[in-house]
């Protein structure tokens, strides 16, 4: 069965220090991956996300992810986190029939 | 541009009430519509999802039924509440193209069971 894992529940960055969220899936196929970001007490916006072709991604707000298929892996990076970053974010892998299944999340804190 | 509704923001409601919330989404034709649920400190849970009118799709049993009256309103219900039914509710919408597409959310429904 398809799974995603996000194996930190809370990561705390200084403001300005770089940072990288850990995300794992299993998939038999090739995946359709995604991040997304929810700020406290919101729905969730869509950060970026991997379908095929170049295995680094680019998205909104300066972040980057970067799959890689030996690893199972597609880890959210950024290299200079900002105060307004701070939110919980989920990485997912669309199953077959183009359903969303979330990792736990990952609760970012960024101290001053 | 497309743009997804739900409301109320938030509810709080007695044990053994009824709940209906509802999910609208404009500028779009066939979606696919889903429901999650997030309890406190957790990751999204997928409680239904559907295709098109009148087609719903159950990924877990529950306390809860959900309906799509039509193409572009997601409803979802319960009878009688319980408690373990708090939580922030999700709507979610996608393309109905055959793909991977990503999915919109709109702004949740914060339910609080007494």
């Amino acid at each position: 069965a398809q799974s995603v894992t996000q194996p930190d529940i809370h990561i705390t960055v200084s403001e300005g220090a770089s940072l990288e969220l850990r995300c794992n899936y299993s998939y038999g196929a090739t995946p359709y991956l995604f991040w997304y970001v929810q700020s406290p007490g919101q729905g969730l916006q869509l950060l970026l996300k991997y379908f095929s072709g170049d295995t680094l991604v680019q998205g909104i707000k300066g972040f980057e992810a970067e799959f890689k298929r030996s690893q199972s892996s597609f880890n959210l990076r950024k290299p200079s986190v900002h105060w307004s970053d701070a939110a919980e974010y989920f990485c997912a892998v669309m199953d077959s029939s183009y359903k969303l299944i979330f990792g736990s999340g990952t609760r970012l804190l960024v101290r001053p | 541009s497309q743009t997804i509704h739900q409301w109320p923001a938030t509810l709080v409601q007695p044990v053994g009430s009824p709940l209906s919330l509802e999910c609208t989404v404009e500028g779009t034709s066939n979606p696919n519509l889903y429901w999650y649920r997030q309890a406190a400190g957790r990751g999204l849970q997928l409680l239904f999802y559907s295709v098109g009118i009148g087609q719903i799709s159950s990924e877990v049993p529950q306390n809860l039924s959900a309906s799509r009256p039509q193409d572009r309103q997601f409803i979802l219900s319960s009878k009688k509440l319980l408690l373990s039914d708090s939580g922030f509710y999700l709507c979610a919408w996608t393309s109905g193209r055959a793909g991977g597409n990503e999915q919109f959310f709109g702004p949740g429904t914060r339910l609080t069971v007494l």
